[in-house]
């Protein structure tokens, strides 16, 4: 089955313990992306990447790091999580830009 | 500033009741726009994509319409179903083609 999976769907963590939430995907996308969800201000792009070793800030990219070593895996790093980092986050991936395959999500409470 | 904003913000329906979402960007110039399912406690679904003006798609009973300055989700006789959040997401011409810019979204509630 084609798909985009996360891991963890729930996290739950202390502030500054860097953490790293995982990203595969299984169509060989080029493109895959992050996005955090929060009430109110809706989904917004963390950062994205055109092609492995090709990686580009979104509109929010403060306080994470991502890396692109292999196409199928997009992982999400958090060096020192804050409790601003509290979030709903997905991880998407796409055949050259075009609509996105979301993962199921992973829920992060930082404390 | 590109900038996507979507209304209403909730809408309710009655079962067989047409409506129509609203999507409004301003970019500099359009590459592509996205419409989006969401259920609750889950990833967006992509519904279609749109590059130009008088561009249309259909799927069931939603049809997605461009023009240069907005586009409209139409749902037809809309069934309990169809309950959803929907997003619109906007890809800029000035940007790398892995920029998405997501509305706010529109919450559906569809009563049988």
């Amino acid at each position: 089955e084609a798909q985009v999976t996360q891991n963890p769907r729930y996290l739950i963590t202390v502030t500054g313990k860097k953490l790293t939430v995982t990203c595969s995907q299984n169509m060989n996308h080029e493109y895959m992306s992050w996005y955090r969800q929060d009430p109110g201000l809706g989904l917004r792009q963390i950062y994205y990447s055109m092609n492995v070793e090709v990686t580009d800030k979104g509109d929010v990219p403060e306080g994470y790091k991502v890396s692109r070593k292999e196409k199928r895996n997009f992982p999400l790093i958090l060096e020192s999580p804050s409790p601003n980092q509290t979030s709903l986050y997905f991880c998407a991936s796409s055949y050259r830009g075009g609509g996105y395959t979301f993962g199921s999500g992973t829920r992060l409470t930082v404390v | 500033e590109d900038q996507v904003t979507q209304s209403p913000e909730a809408l309710r329906l009655q079962e067989g009741e047409s409506s129509s979402l609203n999507c409004s960007y301003t970019v500099s110039g359009l590459r592509g726009l996205f419409w989006y399912r969401q259920d609750p406690g889950k990833g967006p679904e992509f519904l279609f994509t749109l590059y130009s003006a008088g561009e249309e798609k259909e799927k069931e009973r939603l049809k997605a319409t461009l023009t240069k300055k907005e586009s409209f989700l139409h749902i037809t006789a809309p069934k309990p179903e169809d309950s959803a959040t929907y997003l619109c997401a906007v890809q800029p011409v000035s940007s790398n083609t892995g920029k998405l810019i997501f509305g706010q979204g529109t919450t559906l509630q569809v009563k049988p």
